[in-house]
């Protein structure tokens, strides 16, 4: 079946310090990758999302790039702030599971001033 | 008003009551899920529906059962609650089966069961 590996938090870093929280998947078909976002007292939200190899998803200076050879996205930014802080979750879905989505745990970022 | 709404946005019940939990939404999507969220464990699958008359368990459905009462109301019951069901659920919506949809979720409900 499919899965998510993700890096285990919690990462803490200093306002304007390089990001990068690893995932890794298993899936027996051809994935569309995504990495979600909660905010503290929120629900989880889309940030970015790539559905073929070599793709790379980017939004509000965050990016990750599809690597098929060594089943990878890997989230990263160069600069967070304080407001990155949350909870960020690594996911695929594919044909095989009926475009349901798998998550990994989730990685906490805590981002200090 | 949000796409996604879920209702009670907080509860707490007692071991053994009966308790529904609650979603709506606005989306128009066919595809309903509820989720559960532990610290640690990332979000699992409850149930989830593709359409109205189409229901079915995820990973961890025991104890659970679910209502598709409408394209857009989908309920999650605890029969007889017990302390380990004490969580973040989430409703979420996607659109039909195509690669790379995105799924909405709604702004949880913590439940604690005492």
């Amino acid at each position: 079946g499919n899965s998510v590996t993700q890096m285990e938090g919690p990462v803490t870093l200093s306002e304007e310090a390089f990001l990068t929280i690893n995932c890794t998947y298993t899936a027996t078909g051809y994935p569309s990758l995504f990495w979600y976002v909660q905010y503290p007292g929120e629900g989880l939200q889309l940030l970015l999302k790539a559905t073929k190899a070599d793709d790379k998803g980017s939004n509000k200076g965050f990016e990750a790039t599809y690597r098929k050879e060594t089943t990878s996205f890997h989230l990263e930014k160069g600069s967070v702030q304080v407001s990155d802080s949350a909870v960020y979750f690594c996911a695929l879905s594919d044909a095989g599971s009926n475009y349901k989505l798998t998550f990994g745990k989730g990685t906490l970022l805590t981002v200090n001033p | 008003d949000a796409d996604v709404t879920q209702t009670p946005r907080n509860r707490i019940t007692k071991t053994g009551k009966r308790i529904m939990l609650e979603c709506s939404q606005t989306k128009g999507h066919d595809r309903m899920y509820w989720y559960r969220q532990d610290p640690g464990l990332g979000l699992r699958l409850i149930y989830y529906s593709f359409d109205v008359k189409d229901i079915n368990k995820g990973e961890i459905s025991d104890g659970y059962s679910v209502s598709r009462q409408a394209q857009a109301k989908f309920s999650l019951s605890l029969e007889s609650a017990i302390p380990n069901q004490t969580a973040l659920y989430f409703c979420a919506t996607s659109d039909r089966d195509r690669g790379g949809t995105e799924a909405f979720f709604g702004q949880g409900t913590r439940l604690t069961v005492v």
